[in-house]
């Protein structure tokens, strides 16, 4: 069966760090692109990072430059996002997922929330 | 940076069609990917390279795109069908998203 289960998130202060893992199973994980995407309260998807297949290739959204950073380890079929400086508007469902040829998400893991407040 | 208009909401009685669209400028030219988000659940994939359906998603749902516009089209619209879905293209190392419609099914 695909797979992925997201972990770490958590209540967090503003201006601190939180590091998203990403465990990828019943797939070929180094194969494809992997990204994360994020979900406000209430809110719509947005696009947070995504990463190649070896990890040469890392975009991120604007609001997240210097601040975020993705990183993948193939051996241990896992993603990661370590998330430095975070602010209020941070808070979300933060989902990974796993990115296709032309860009679509299948699937998608359950999302771990972070709460970024004081 | 590319922007993905979506209508908030489309309202539909069972057994009609829905059709929900996402615009963009000359979205005809990119591939369009459809999500389906349940309360409390993560997004499923529904349409991919605008008209492609995944394994197990039912043939009631279709997709098309041309010109400035992508449409998702949901045939014989079932209670089960109430959700968020929301459009996506892969643009220029970004992915973007459109704000997502709420479809209500009366």
């Amino acid at each position: 069966e695909v797979q992925l289960v997201e972990s770490g998130g958590g209540l967090v202060q503003p201006g601190g760090s939180l590091r998203l893992s990403c465990a990828a199973s019943g797939f070929t994980f180094s194969s494809y692109w992997m990204s994360w995407v994020r979900q406000a309260p209430g809110k719509g998807l947005e696009w947070v990072a995504n990463i190649k297949q070896d990890g040469s290739e890392k975009y991120y959204v604007d609001s997240v430059k210097g601040r975020f950073t993705i990183s993948r380890d193939n051996a241990k079929n896992s993603l990661y996002l370590q998330m430095n400086s975070l602010r209020a508007e941070d808070t979300a469902v933060y989902y990974c997922a796993s990115q296709w040829l032309d860009g679509w998400f299948d699937p998608w893991g359950q999302g771990t929330l972070v709460t970024v407040s004081s | 940076s590319y922007v993905l208009t979506q209508p908030p909401s489309v309202s539909v009685a069972p057994g009609q069609t829905a059709r929900i669209t996402c615009g963009g400028n000359n979205i005809g030219s990119k591939s369009v990917h459809w999500y389906q988000q349940k309360p409390g659940q993560a997004p499923v994939l529904v349409v991919y390279d605008d008209s492609d359906r995944p394994s197990g998603i039912p043939e009631r749902f279709s997709g098309s795109n041309s010109g400035n516009t992508a449409t998702l089209t949901i045939s014989r619209v079932e209670a089960g069908d109430e959700a968020d879905y929301y459009c996506q293209v892969w643009d220029s190392s970004s992915v973007v998203f459109g704000g997502g419609t709420k479809l209500t099914v009366l």
